[in-house]
């Protein structure tokens, strides 16, 4: 069984448009994450989320939200997609006294 | 503010040879370094984990190494083989979770046969 599974795998779309990339974890962690990959590779933390607390961070532009409905999933909804943000976006999770984070396979993001 | 510098940023050696993959991060106050693989087009996958008591870590051909007094961190990797070819990244855990991992760039690593 896959332990963070992201849907879609890839994801097209338009200037302008809303979108929403869900994630979900089967392995019963309390704290979630979205990260983004630029063109770059370079790897960035956007959000953290445990127990209903969310840290943001500052540089994540507010048309970028988290949602969670329970403890095994965090969506990402984005809103208003501009030519920047496409870009490879991954979900992991971390358990309570264990450090490593397992990462989802990723959502490659297109904006046209 | 963590910074983590990978060095080199991209490797070329040919099989069987022993390798040295580095890390350098600012702050020294750490909760452990992880070090993923990347495969093209894929997502990571965890290597090894050092938390910040922690001098090394084995497993298999690899060994991570940690000294936080000088802000450093080594991935060796013993009798390289085309398998391994792939981006390894390197990331600090500073806030025990609550921050998320901060990255290194990355060093792409190819293995010739």
């Amino acid at each position: 069984d896959t332990a963070v599974s992201q849907t879609p795998k890839y994801l097209v779309t338009q200037m302008g448009n809303d979108k929403s990339i869900k994630c979900e974890q089967n392995l019963g962690h309390d704290t979630m994450y979205w990260y983004k990959q630029d063109s770059k590779k370079f790897l960035k933390i956007m959000f953290s989320y445990n127990n209903k607390e969310l840290i943001i961070n500052e540089t994540v532009p507010n048309r970028f939200s988290p949602k969670s409905p329970d403890k095994a999933h965090l969506n990402l909804h984005i809103n208003s997609l501009e030519l920047g943000d496409s870009a490879v976006y991954f979900c992991a999770s971390i358990g309570q006294g264990l450090g490593t984070q397992y990462f989802g396979p990723g959502t490659r993001l297109l904006v046209l | 503010k963590q910074e983590v510098t990978q060095i080199p940023a991209a490797l070329s050696v040919p099989e069987g040879e022993n390798l040295v993959l580095n890390c350098s991060f600012t702050d020294s106050a750490i909760y452990n370094l992880q070090w993923f693989r990347q495969d093209p087009g894929k997502g990571l996958t965890s290597l090894l984990l050092i938390q910040s008591s922690q001098r090394e870590q084995t497993s298999g051909r690899l060994n991570a190494s940690l000294d936080k007094s000088s802000g450093r961190s080594t991935l060796y990797i013993a009798a390289s083989q085309p398998g391994d070819s792939a981006t390894y990244l390197c990331a600090s855990d500073s806030g025990g979770g609550a921050d998320g991992l901060t990255f290194g760039k990355g060093t792409h690593l190819i293995i010739q046969p």
